[in-house]
């Protein structure tokens, strides 16, 4: 099977700027995840989704971030607008079902200048 | 709320050398606990797994033992390599308490093997 499939791996974008991430899931998997990596704060949930239904999404992040799942087998990230803040790692992740282990995309990096 | 801590951020060793990382977390639903490991360029991957029915896992050479007691989930190596450098971190899963399995990731812990 594919592992989890992000694109692009990498994206500029200037202050203000709409930026859409893309992820791909494992075939057959239930649940996905968004997540975003730092060094500072290490890895924070933006968003989860159980059978392309939105269950939580991060607090913080619901401003400016917004996940959605098209179908069973394509999620988008927006960010709007960027801010140089929002420079990091956006990984995506998806699971078979409940309990079972989470599969990591190998991110997006995003530098907002 | 939940939370996993990892004191050391870094480990730098040599080939051969022990390896221990350590890590505590707080919880008050029913813990599965795992260890990931990210390399440069890619995702975390799962390194092992350890539930409250089997509190012992392995995978690798890497070993864990969960002790509820002390709640602590340490990663041990007999003899790393240098293709173990990495940045390893523990994970508390809670899969009941919050209705699915939400993740709750440690800082992590970037280790440095050298020949």
């Amino acid at each position: 099977d594919a592992g989890v499939t992000q694109t692009p791996r990498h994206e500029v974008a200037e202050k203000g700027q709409t930026i859409i991430l893309k992820c791909e899931p494992v075939s057959g998997h239930n649940d996905l995840f968004w997540y975003r990596q730092t060094k500072i704060q290490g890895l924070e949930l933006l968003s989860y989704f159980r059978s392309k239904s939105l269950m939580e999404d991060g607090g913080a992040f619901k401003d400016r971030f917004k996940a959605e799942m098209l179908n069973s087998s394509f999620s988008t990230l927006k960010i709007q607008p960027t801010e140089p803040k929002d420079s990091a790692v956006y990984l995506c992740a998806s699971s078979r079902d409940w309990g079972y282990e989470q599969y990591f995309g190998p991110g997006t990096r995003l530098t907002v200048l | 709320g939940n939370s996993v801590t990892q004191m050391q951020g870094q480990v730098t060793l040599s080939e051969e050398e022990f390896l221990f990382i350590n890590c505590t977390y707080s919880t008050t639903g029913y813990p599965t606990l795992f260890w990931y490991v990210q390399y440069p360029g890619e995702g975390p991957q799962l390194l092992l797994k350890v539930t409250t029915a089997n509190n012992k896992g392995s995978s690798r050479g890497f070993e864990a033992t969960y002790d509820k007691g002390t709640t602590s989930f340490h990663l041990q190596k007999a003899s790393v390599q240098e293709s173990d450098s990495a940045v390893y971190y523990c994970v508390l899963g809670d899969l009941y308490d919050s209705g699915y399995n939400k993740l709750t990731f440690g800082k992590g812990t970037v280790l440095l093997v050298s020949p």
